[in-house]
């Protein structure tokens, strides 16, 4: 089975230009998750959604932060204008509660991220 | 603040050692997770701990969950190479808003031949 897949696996860009992150779920999850990985703070929410509806945003930084899901297969993640601190590991995830409504049991599957160099 | 505390931070042994992390709250968890992380991937699921006092074995690791449910540790015995990783805990407080994990700052484990 496909896990989740990200794209790209690494991108390097200058301050100011705008990123987009990519992210296609494992099939028939309901919940995917963005997260910021780095030293300092360890694995950071950035946002997540329930059936492609935002729940939680209030870990987006700021407003140059932003993230859709169109639809149940694809999310992105766009930081416009970008900045030198804004250079991590990105981390998108999927789980699904529909064999076990008590969501806090169920696994994450996470991508294997997007390494991100502001310059 | 960390709602999850893990410690050490850091933590390199030689192989066949045994070693110790945790995973620790001042909240009431309804389950615990453990993840491990290896350079360039994603974490992956371990194991989830739910009952308190419960006790999980994975070959030579085993997981515990405390009998208050506010705390878990991870035990390796005789541990080797392939266990070198970054092992993160998470879990949902009572409460908390459907759907996500917390998870700790993580414990970077390297094993030396």
């Amino acid at each position: 089975d496909a896990g989740v897949i990200q794209s790209p696996r690494h991108e390097v860009t200058e301050m100011g230009q705008e990123v987009t992150l990519r992210c296609k779920p494992i099939s028939g999850h309901d919940y995917l998750f963005w997260y910021r990985q780095t030293m300092m703070r360890g694995l950071e929410l950035l946002i997540y959604f329930n059936n492609n509806v935002p729940i939680d945003d209030s870990g987006m930084p700021e407003d140059r932060f932003s993230a859709k899901m169109p639809n149940a297969s694809f999310s992105t993640l766009k930081i416009q204008p970008s900045e030198p601190r804004d250079s991590a590991v990105y981390f998108c995830a999927s789980s699904t509660t529909k064999f076990d409504r008590a969501s806090s049991n169920q696994p994450q599957h996470f991508g294997d991220g997007t390494r991100l160099s502001i310059l | 603040t960390q709602l999850l505390e893990q410690s050490p931070q850091f933590l390199s042994i030689q192989e066949g050692e045994n070693l110790t992390v945790y995973c620790n709250s001042s909240s009431v968890f309804s389950s615990l997770q453990w993840y491990r992380q290896e350079p360039g991937e994603g974490p992956v699921l371990l194991v989830t701990v739910v009952t308190g006092g419960e006790v999980k074995k994975l070959k030579r690791l085993t997981f515990q969950f405390g009998d208050a449910r506010k705390d878990s540790s991870l035990h390796i015995t005789a541990a080797q190479p392939g266990d070198t990783g970054l092992y993160l805990c998470a879990g949902a407080p009572r409460g908390s808003t459907l759907g996500r994990l917390y998870f700790g700052r993580g414990t970077q484990l390297t094993v030396w031949p």
